[in-house]
């Protein structure tokens, strides 16, 4: 079964650090770019991050660049995102996301983990 | 960034109505549209890919036209799995946006 796992969600104090995980399964991980993109409760969906099949491509959001850092690990198939510098504005539900076709950046998802929710607050 | 409009921002329709939910890009992105469906609680489902490619398992009550700027969803017949939100996505560059979503709620 294809399947996406995040974890290391939890409260933060704002100006803290939280690095994120996503554990794939089901598919080749190395053959694909990923993605993570989070969710304001009720609101809207927004891309926050995504990084090419041997991660020489990284991609971010005005939102975060400077203080997220997105990496993996083909070996363990495994996705992360350092998240350093939090601000309540940061609190989401933080999903990992696949691209649907190819290694680099700029794709359509076609598999979503559960989500892992950050609240940065003090 | 390229910025997507969703409209209407809510729907209220009644099963087996036929509903259009329409999505503009500022400025042309080609193909390179991709819709998703979320139920409260849950991720995003995709729905269809390079604007009118069905996911494998959509039903076929689903569809999706347009190029350029102009996009739009379409579901033939209402169900009432179908009540949800609906979001498009641009992927015509390396930095994805969505659209705002559409709420679909029964009437």
């Amino acid at each position: 079964e294809v399947q996406l796992v995040e974890s290391g969600g939890g409260l933060v104090q704002p100006g803290r650090s939280l690095r994120l995980s996503c554990a794939a399964s089901g598919f080749i991980f190395d053959d694909y770019a990923m993605n993570w993109v989070r969710q304001v409760p009720g609101k809207g969906l927004e891309w926050v991050s995504g990084i090419s099949w041997n991660s020489r491509s990284l991609g971010y959001a005005d939102s975060v660049k400077g203080r997220f850092t997105i990496s993996r690990d083909n070996a363990r198939n495994s996705l992360y995102l350092q998240m350093n510098s939090l601000r309540p504005e940061d609190t989401a539900f933080y999903y990992c996301a696949k691209a649907r076709a190819g290694a680099g950046l700029g794709n359509a998802f076609d598999i979503w983990g559960q989500g892992t929710m950050v609240i940065v607050s003090s | 960034d390229i910025q997507m409009t969703q409209s209407p921002f809510t729907l209220s329709a009644s099963v087996g109505d036929r509903v259009t939910i329409t999505c503009r890009a500022s400025q042309s992105i080609s193909i390179w549209l991709a819709w998703y469906q979320q139920k409260p609680g849950k991720a995003p489902k995709p729905l269809i890919y390079q604007a009118s490619s069905l996911e494998s398992g959509v039903p076929s009550r689903f569809s999706g036209s347009g190029s350029g700027t102009e996009f739009t969803l379409t579901i033939s017949s209402l169900q009432p799995d179908d009540f949800a939100t609906y979001y498009c996505q641009q992927y015509n560059t390396y930095f994805p946006t969505f659209g705002q979503g559409t709420k679909v709620e029964i009437k």
